[in-house]
């Protein structure tokens, strides 16, 4: 069966540097989106992407994120300055088609130390 | 996207019928109601969907109400697999429809061997 997969499955970064999380979506997916859960908290939807351009963004993902699909296979998430609350899990999703289910990755764990 | 709200927690005993509420009163026409869930960090997993009509799948049957201001979740045999943090999102489609899924804090659910 057709994962999503993210590379890497743990990141440890200094606060200040930057960082890229690769996710590779399902083949036949259009529809691309990250999403990131702090510790015990909510999953919070970041960003989408589709046609290559982002479709719809969250107030998070302010000018220190960005998303890149660079190749056709990899979606990227940057975060240019790292600071201590990026610390979570980052989590990649796709779908075929609007409407029709998001399929997650295993998430990337960001540690900033 | 309608708010929805769910009880915080339960309790299932193996192999019973595990149903979660979930009241989404503010629902409009034209939004579904997403089941998701989530075990332990993992990536959120799709479960099922529906619009008005009850849905059923290999994973779990929906029981939406007539007047579509509820829903129930039924996972018809719990196993301990089950355990997981359930999510219903009321979801529309605006624009692309690449839109961002909105979670809550679900139901944290439990089944006791």
């Amino acid at each position: 069966e057709p994962e999503v997969t993210q590379t890497p499955s743990h990141q440890v970064t200094q606060m200040g540097q930057e960082v890229i999380l690769r996710c590779v979506p399902i083949s036949n997916h259009l529809y691309f989106y990250w999403y990131r859960q702090i510790l015990g908290q909510k999953v919070e939807f970041l960003v989408s992407f589709y046609n290559n351009e982002i479709s719809e963004k969250s107030e998070i993902f302010d000018d220190q994120f960005s998303v890149e699909r660079p190749d056709g296979s990899n979606f990227t998430l940057k975060i240019r300055s790292t600071k201590l609350e990026d610390s979570a899990m980052y989590f990649c999703a796709s779908v075929r088609d609007k409407g029709n289910e998001q399929f997650f990755g295993p998430g990337t764990r960001l540690t900033v130390l | 996207d309608a708010k929805t709200t769910q009880p915080p927690s339960m309790d299932c005993a193996e192999g019973r019928a595990a149903n979660l509420p979930c009241n989404h009163s503010t629902i409009s026409g034209n939004e579904y109601v997403y089941w998701y869930r989530q075990i332990h960090s993992q990536g959120p997993q799709y479960i099922i969907h529906g619009l008005k009509n009850n849905e059923t799948n290999e994973m779990a049957s929906l029981i939406i109400t007539e007047d579509r201001k509820s829903s129930t979740l039924i996972l018809p045999h719990a196993t301990l697999r089950d355990t997981a943090v359930y999510y219903c999102i009321v979801r529309g489609f605006r624009g692309g429809g690449a839109d961002g899924l909105t979670f809550g804090k679900g139901t944290h659910l439990i089944i006791q061997p």
